[in-house]
């Protein structure tokens, strides 16, 4: 079985631009969730959604973060446009259940410059 | 809001020695989960606690939910080079953000051979 794919691994922008992260979480889990680690920091949740649609999204730091799971398949986050504090690594993960154990992604670096 | 602490933030242990880390969770929690994060890795999960003052093992862990099920600790025992890594405590709670995970800072753990 496939795990949570994340891309791209890495990505350096400068101030200003747009990024779009891609997670393509474990086929057949409804829930699907990003979170976002700030060096040294917890890691913090952002959004959350069962298939398409968002069932939690009061992490999401200000309207600069959109997030979208077209068809309730794989999700696109995309900041626009990027602030130095978004740098971070931003990791998607996915469950079966509310309930149930996460499984992560890999994680994508971003690092705004 | 709702926090998750977590002590201690690094831990250098000799290999063999034990180790503990606690979570305190400023209010009530569903559940809680623990995730470790190997160096340059993601999230994996350990093992997920429901019940009041439950008590769980997985060979040389221990894991521990408290009885107000507001804190709980992973103890290992006889450390290895092997268990190195970052250890996370995560907590659920009841309502429509069941799904999201309140991380703690984690503990990185160093094991000296």
């Amino acid at each position: 079985e496939a795990g949570v794919t994340q891309f791209p691994s890495h990505s350096v922008i400068e101030k200003g631009q747009t990024v779009t992260l891609r997670c393509d979480p474990i086929s057949g889990h409804d829930n699907l969730y990003w979170y976002r680690r700030v060096m040294g920091k917890e890691i913090k949740f952002l959004l959350h959604f069962v298939k398409e649609s968002k069932q939690d999204e009061s992490g999401m730091p200000n309207n600069r973060f959109l997030a979208e799971r077209t068809g309730g398949t794989y999700s696109t986050l995309k900041v626009q446009p990027a602030e130095l504090e978004d740098s971070g690594v931003y990791f998607c993960a996915s469950s079966q259940a509310w309930t149930t154990e996460q499984f992560f992604g890999p994680g994508t670096r971003l690092t705004v410059l | 809001g709702q926090q998750v602490m977590q002590i201690p933030q690094y831990q250098h242990v000799q290999e063999g020695e034990d180790f503990t880390t606690y979570c305190n969770s400023s209010t009530t929690l569903s559940n809680i989960q623990w995730y470790k994060q190997r160096p340059g890795g993601h999230p994996v999960f350990l093992i997920q606690l429901v019940k009041s003052g439950e008590v769980k093992k997985q060979k040389r862990l221990t894991f521990q939910f408290g009885e107000a099920k507001k804190n709980s600790s992973l103890h290992i025992t006889a450390t290895q080079t092997t268990d190195v890594g970052t250890y996370f405590c995560a907590g659920q709670n009841r309502g429509s953000t069941l799904g999201r995970l309140y991380f703690g800072r984690g503990t990185q753990l160093t094991v000296w051979p």
